[in-house]
Protein backbone atom coordinates (compact mmCIF):
# COMPACT_ATOMS: atom_id res chain seq x y z
CA UNK A 1 0.00 0.00 0.00
CA UNK A 2 1.09 3.06 -1.07
CA UNK A 3 2.20 5.61 1.87
CA UNK A 4 2.23 8.86 -0.49
CA UNK A 5 -1.29 10.28 0.46
CA UNK A 6 -3.45 12.37 -2.37
CA UNK A 7 -6.35 13.73 -1.43
CA UNK A 8 -8.97 13.91 -2.90
CA UNK A 9 -8.99 10.70 -5.76
CA UNK A 10 -11.48 12.51 -7.70
CA UNK A 11 -11.71 16.04 -8.67
CA UNK A 12 -14.34 17.54 -10.83
CA UNK A 13 -14.21 21.19 -11.44
CA UNK A 14 -15.98 23.52 -14.22
CA UNK A 15 -13.70 25.80 -16.65
CA UNK A 16 -12.61 28.83 -15.17
CA UNK A 17 -12.96 27.40 -11.40
CA UNK A 18 -9.81 26.44 -9.01
CA UNK A 19 -8.52 22.92 -8.79
CA UNK A 20 -7.02 22.18 -5.61
CA UNK A 21 -5.50 18.54 -4.45
CA UNK A 22 -3.33 17.78 -1.52
CA UNK A 23 -0.19 15.27 -0.57
CA UNK A 24 1.31 13.68 2.23
CA UNK A 25 4.57 12.56 1.34
CA UNK A 26 6.15 9.53 3.08
CA UNK A 27 7.13 10.12 6.58
CA UNK A 28 10.70 11.84 6.95
CA UNK A 29 11.16 12.24 2.80
CA UNK A 30 12.21 15.86 2.14
CA UNK A 31 11.56 15.25 -1.67
CA UNK A 32 8.34 15.97 -2.61
CA UNK A 33 7.54 16.01 -6.84
CA UNK A 34 4.25 16.39 -9.01
CA UNK A 35 3.43 14.93 -11.98
CA UNK A 36 0.56 15.12 -14.43
CA UNK A 37 -0.17 12.16 -16.65
CA UNK A 38 -2.68 12.50 -19.01
CA UNK A 39 -5.11 10.03 -20.68
CA UNK A 40 -2.77 9.19 -23.80
CA UNK A 41 -0.08 8.01 -20.71
CA UNK A 42 2.48 11.10 -21.13
CA UNK A 43 3.68 12.29 -18.41
CA UNK A 44 4.74 16.14 -17.36
CA UNK A 45 6.91 17.08 -14.44
CA UNK A 46 5.58 19.83 -12.68
CA UNK A 47 7.38 20.74 -9.88
CA UNK A 48 9.66 19.55 -6.73
CA UNK A 49 10.53 20.41 -3.46
CA UNK A 50 13.21 19.82 -1.28
CA UNK A 51 11.76 20.27 2.15
CA UNK A 52 9.67 23.42 1.94
CA UNK A 53 11.73 24.86 -1.00
CA UNK A 54 10.95 24.79 -4.67
CA UNK A 55 13.80 22.97 -6.63
CA UNK A 56 12.75 23.16 -9.59
CA UNK A 57 9.66 23.70 -12.27
CA UNK A 58 8.24 23.80 -15.38
CA UNK A 59 7.08 26.96 -17.48
CA UNK A 60 3.36 25.87 -17.17
CA UNK A 61 3.44 25.79 -13.53
CA UNK A 62 4.38 29.15 -13.19
CA UNK A 63 1.71 30.50 -14.81
CA UNK A 64 -1.57 28.70 -13.74
CA UNK A 65 -0.22 26.53 -11.57
CA UNK A 66 0.60 26.69 -7.72
CA UNK A 67 2.17 24.46 -5.28
CA UNK A 68 3.83 24.52 -1.59
CA UNK A 69 5.12 22.33 0.65
CA UNK A 70 5.06 24.00 3.79
CA UNK A 71 6.22 22.60 7.07
CA UNK A 72 3.99 20.28 9.13
CA UNK A 73 1.35 20.21 6.71
CA UNK A 74 0.33 18.87 3.38
CA UNK A 75 1.85 20.07 -0.09
CA UNK A 76 -0.70 21.46 -2.20
CA UNK A 77 -1.32 21.71 -5.66
CA UNK A 78 -3.63 24.13 -7.23
CA UNK A 79 -4.82 25.09 -10.44
CA UNK A 80 -6.24 28.56 -10.40
CA UNK A 81 -8.30 28.67 -13.40
CA UNK A 82 -8.96 25.74 -14.37
CA UNK A 83 -9.52 24.65 -18.43
CA UNK A 84 -10.09 21.00 -19.89
CA UNK A 85 -7.02 20.55 -20.56
CA UNK A 86 -5.58 20.11 -17.22
CA UNK A 87 -8.30 16.98 -16.97
CA UNK A 88 -5.72 14.14 -16.30
CA UNK A 89 -4.03 11.98 -13.29
CA UNK A 90 -1.74 14.39 -10.82
CA UNK A 91 0.91 12.23 -9.24
CA UNK A 92 2.94 13.08 -6.12
CA UNK A 93 5.87 11.14 -5.44
CA UNK A 94 8.26 11.38 -2.58
CA UNK A 95 11.82 10.37 -2.07
CA UNK A 96 14.47 10.58 0.99
CA UNK A 97 16.55 12.62 -1.91
CA UNK A 98 17.62 12.73 -5.21
CA UNK A 99 20.21 10.11 -6.08
CA UNK A 100 19.78 7.45 -8.34
CA UNK A 101 19.84 4.80 -6.28
CA UNK A 102 17.10 6.76 -3.90
CA UNK A 103 13.56 5.06 -4.56
CA UNK A 104 10.51 7.67 -5.46
CA UNK A 105 7.38 6.35 -3.88
CA UNK A 106 3.90 7.49 -5.52
CA UNK A 107 0.75 8.40 -4.23
CA UNK A 108 -2.24 7.00 -6.29
CA UNK A 109 -3.33 9.98 -7.85
CA UNK A 110 -5.61 12.47 -8.00
CA UNK A 111 -8.10 12.40 -11.02
CA UNK A 112 -8.74 15.75 -12.24
CA UNK A 113 -11.87 16.15 -15.02
CA UNK A 114 -12.59 19.86 -16.39
CA UNK A 115 -16.09 20.01 -17.60
CA UNK B 1 9.54 13.84 -30.78
CA UNK B 2 9.36 10.87 -28.38
CA UNK B 3 12.61 10.68 -26.18
CA UNK B 4 11.16 7.43 -24.44
CA UNK B 5 10.08 4.55 -26.99
CA UNK B 6 8.34 1.25 -25.43
CA UNK B 7 7.09 -1.47 -26.90
CA UNK B 8 4.97 -3.15 -27.20
CA UNK B 9 2.02 -1.16 -27.34
CA UNK B 10 0.08 -4.00 -24.94
CA UNK B 11 0.58 -7.61 -24.47
CA UNK B 12 -1.85 -10.19 -23.66
CA UNK B 13 -0.18 -13.43 -22.49
CA UNK B 14 -1.45 -16.37 -20.68
CA UNK B 15 -0.62 -17.22 -16.67
CA UNK B 16 2.70 -18.87 -16.24
CA UNK B 17 4.06 -17.35 -19.17
CA UNK B 18 7.14 -15.27 -19.25
CA UNK B 19 6.96 -11.96 -21.35
CA UNK B 20 9.61 -9.53 -22.03
CA UNK B 21 8.77 -5.44 -22.06
CA UNK B 22 11.45 -3.04 -24.19
CA UNK B 23 12.25 0.22 -23.65
CA UNK B 24 14.21 2.55 -26.19
CA UNK B 25 15.45 5.87 -25.67
CA UNK B 26 17.53 9.10 -27.19
CA UNK B 27 17.76 11.10 -23.98
CA UNK B 28 20.75 12.17 -23.00
CA UNK B 29 22.76 12.05 -20.89
CA UNK B 30 21.30 8.70 -19.73
CA UNK B 31 22.04 8.23 -16.19
CA UNK B 32 20.01 5.62 -15.37
CA UNK B 33 16.65 3.81 -16.24
CA UNK B 34 13.64 3.29 -14.26
CA UNK B 35 11.14 0.44 -14.61
CA UNK B 36 7.69 1.37 -12.88
CA UNK B 37 4.46 -0.81 -12.39
CA UNK B 38 1.16 1.29 -12.36
CA UNK B 39 -2.38 -1.10 -11.79
CA UNK B 40 -5.12 0.85 -13.27
CA UNK B 41 -6.35 3.73 -11.39
CA UNK B 42 -3.07 3.11 -8.92
CA UNK B 43 0.52 5.26 -8.22
CA UNK B 44 3.63 3.62 -9.59
CA UNK B 45 5.59 1.30 -8.21
CA UNK B 46 9.07 0.92 -8.54
CA UNK B 47 10.44 -2.24 -9.68
CA UNK B 48 14.09 -1.94 -10.54
CA UNK B 49 16.44 1.06 -11.48
CA UNK B 50 19.66 0.35 -13.71
CA UNK B 51 22.68 2.89 -13.56
CA UNK B 52 25.95 1.06 -14.95
CA UNK B 53 27.11 1.31 -19.20
CA UNK B 54 25.68 -2.32 -19.11
CA UNK B 55 23.80 -3.33 -16.03
CA UNK B 56 21.43 -6.61 -15.04
CA UNK B 57 19.56 -6.25 -11.99
CA UNK B 58 16.89 -8.85 -10.52
CA UNK B 59 13.98 -8.58 -7.92
CA UNK B 60 11.89 -11.21 -7.46
CA UNK B 61 10.01 -12.58 -10.90
CA UNK B 62 11.08 -9.05 -12.26
CA UNK B 63 14.83 -8.93 -14.09
CA UNK B 64 15.67 -6.24 -16.30
CA UNK B 65 18.51 -5.46 -18.97
CA UNK B 66 20.27 -1.82 -19.60
CA UNK B 67 23.02 -1.17 -22.66
CA UNK B 68 23.53 2.85 -22.31
CA UNK B 69 25.26 2.15 -26.02
CA UNK B 70 22.59 1.20 -27.46
CA UNK B 71 20.02 3.18 -25.61
CA UNK B 72 17.81 0.24 -24.72
CA UNK B 73 16.85 -1.60 -21.79
CA UNK B 74 14.37 -4.51 -21.66
CA UNK B 75 12.09 -5.93 -18.21
CA UNK B 76 11.81 -9.47 -18.23
CA UNK B 77 8.80 -10.92 -15.94
CA UNK B 78 8.87 -15.01 -15.59
CA UNK B 79 6.04 -17.03 -14.72
CA UNK B 80 3.28 -14.43 -14.90
CA UNK B 81 0.56 -13.96 -12.28
CA UNK B 82 -2.68 -12.50 -12.74
CA UNK B 83 -1.59 -9.93 -10.28
CA UNK B 84 1.00 -8.97 -13.33
CA UNK B 85 -1.58 -7.23 -15.16
CA UNK B 86 -0.41 -3.41 -14.99
CA UNK B 87 0.73 -0.80 -17.16
CA UNK B 88 4.81 -0.74 -16.80
CA UNK B 89 6.73 2.14 -17.32
CA UNK B 90 10.05 2.60 -18.51
CA UNK B 91 11.54 6.16 -17.02
CA UNK B 92 14.76 7.66 -18.19
CA UNK B 93 16.71 9.74 -15.52
CA UNK B 94 19.32 12.62 -15.78
CA UNK B 95 20.80 13.89 -12.59
CA UNK B 96 22.28 17.24 -12.83
CA UNK B 97 23.33 19.43 -10.43
CA UNK B 98 21.85 17.98 -7.86
CA UNK B 99 18.43 17.75 -9.61
CA UNK B 100 16.99 15.32 -10.96
CA UNK B 101 14.67 15.54 -14.40
CA UNK B 102 12.91 12.05 -15.44
CA UNK B 103 11.82 11.19 -18.69
CA UNK B 104 8.70 8.74 -19.06
CA UNK B 105 7.80 6.24 -21.92
CA UNK B 106 4.00 5.68 -22.49
CA UNK B 107 4.21 2.51 -20.94
CA UNK B 108 3.51 -1.41 -22.08
CA UNK B 109 -0.18 -2.59 -20.88
CA UNK B 110 0.17 -6.18 -20.13
CA UNK B 111 -2.92 -8.09 -19.38
CA UNK B 112 -2.38 -11.59 -18.01
CA UNK B 113 -5.26 -14.43 -18.61
CA UNK B 114 -5.95 -17.11 -16.37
Amino acid sequence: NSKVIQTPRYLVKGQGQKAKMRCIPEKGHPVVFWYQQNKNNEFKFLINFQNQEVLQQIDMTEKRFSAECPSNSPCSLEIQSSEAGDSALYLCASSLWQGINERLFFGHGTKLSVL
Amino acid sequence: KTQVEQSPQSLVVRQGENCVLQCNYSVTPDNHLRWFKQDTGKGLVSLTVLVDQKDKTSNGRYSATLDKDAKHSTLHITATLLDDTATYICVVGQTSGGNYKPTFGKGTSLVVHP
